[in-house]
This record gives C-alpha cells, structure tokens and sequence, in this order.
C-alpha cells in the first residue's frame, strides 16, 4: 500500500518566491497534518483537517502561510511570499481517526530552502 | 496546555549497550495518549508505539521496551543490546482528549558505533 505521498521532496527558491507543498494522504484516512521541523523549534504542528475541514489551524505561523485540502486524496501548503526562516523540512501526517488513539503516518517530507 | 519534555539531546553508546530515552509530559487531561515516533537519518518518521493513560502495563517488543509511569508522569523507552541501525534521532509525543493532534518533544538523537 502506498503510504502518504509529498512532492516536491527537495525545494530550493529565493526569498519572495511563492512555494507549494503538496500531499497525498493515505486512501481511507479522514485526519491529515501539516507539520514544520526546524533544529530550533522541533517539530511543530500547522494545522489540522479532518473531512477536508481545517479544524486548528492555530500553528499556522503568519498570512503568509495558507493550506488547503480540497477533497480527501490531496492537501496543499502554500508559502507567499517565502522568507529565508520559512527553510525547514515539511511534514503532511494523515490519520484513519479523528480520536487521540490514532495513530499517524508520516510522509517522507518535503525539505525547503528559502535563500 | 500539554508539554513533552525529552531531556537528552544526544546519547552515544557502543554496539550492544543497554540504552534508556527519558520522556516526561505534562497534561491536564485525565484521558491521554502517549506515542514514541523513530527518525532515521533518511528524514521519515516512524511509529513505534502507542500507550493509554488508564494502561500503565509494560511493553516489550523484541529489544525495546517501554516503562510508563504516571505518577511521574513519565515514558522512558529502552534499547537492549543496542544496534548501530538503532541510531536515530527518537521522539515521544502526546495527545490529549478531543482531537488527535500530537505535541511532541524535541528529540533524543541516538548514536550507536560499532
């Protein structure tokens, strides 16, 4: 089975660009997460969907961040304008389970350079 | 608000050594959830295990093991006989009741040589 897909795996841009991250959770999952990871901070959620719906989107650092999630099998992460500090690896998580047992299952990440 | 506090930033041991990652958190939930996730060097994340508040049972599975204390308030996850592709960087994590987001702790990275 496939597990959570996101492209690009590697993007590199310059400081104003705007960037797109894009994922595909696993079939069947109902939760999907958008995660940042950064040696300073760790790893840090964004914000949360559940159906399709965001539900917490309070990790979501500024404006110029957005995400959306327009049917079950496809999320974006979209940076505009990018900022060197928005370098980091991005992480998309998709549950089976809007409860607390679930467990989530990790993409491979995409890491982003903003220069 | 929830905290995951991981203590070790980095271990380093030798190939076989018993090696013990400390993990306490905080929560004012009753119900809970407590998770350990695994990060090789190729960057994906791993689950490992899932433990319940109202469970404070022991797990082993194979060389890892896992000692939940709630009147510590603490989940310490242990390696026997550690293997060099044991080294990682691990994290423990928790989720509160509600919804299943995860608070995560910044990370023990583990080091094995042979």
């Amino acid at each position: 089975d496939a597990g959570v897909i996101q492209s690009p795996r590697h993007e590199v841009t310059e400081m104003g660009q705007e960037v797109t991250l894009r994922c595909k959770p696993i079939s069947g999952h109902n939760s999907l997460f958008w995660y940042r990871q950064t040696m300073m901070r760790g790893l840090e959620l964004l914000i949360y969907f559940n159906n399709n719906v965001p539900i917490d989107d309070s990790g979501m650092p500024e404006d110029r961040f957005s995400a959306k999630m327009p049917n079950a099998s496809f999320s974006t992460l979209k940076i505009q304008p990018s900022e060197p500090r928005d370098s980091a690896v991005y992480f998309c998580a998709s549950s089976p389970t809007a409860n607390p047992t679930g467990e989530q299952f990790f993409g491979p990440g995409t890491r982003l350079t903003v220069l | 608000a929830q905290k995951v506090t991981q203590a070790q930033t980095e271990i380093s041991v030798v190939e076989k050594e018993d090696v013990t990652l400390d993990c306490v958190y905080e929560t004012r939930d009753t119900t809970y959830y407590l998770f350990w996730y695994k990060q090789p060097p190729s960057g994906e994340l791993v689950f490992l295990i899932r433990r319940n508040s109202f469970d404070e049972q022991n797990e082993i599975s194979g060389r890892y093991s896992w000692n939940f204390q709630k009147s510590t308030s603490s989940f310490n996850f242990t390696i026997t006989a550690s293997q060099v592709v044991d080294s990682a960087v691990y994290f423990c994590a928790l989720s509160g009741s509600g919804y299943s987001t995860l608070t995560f702790g910044k990370g023990t990275m583990l080091l094995v040589s042979p």
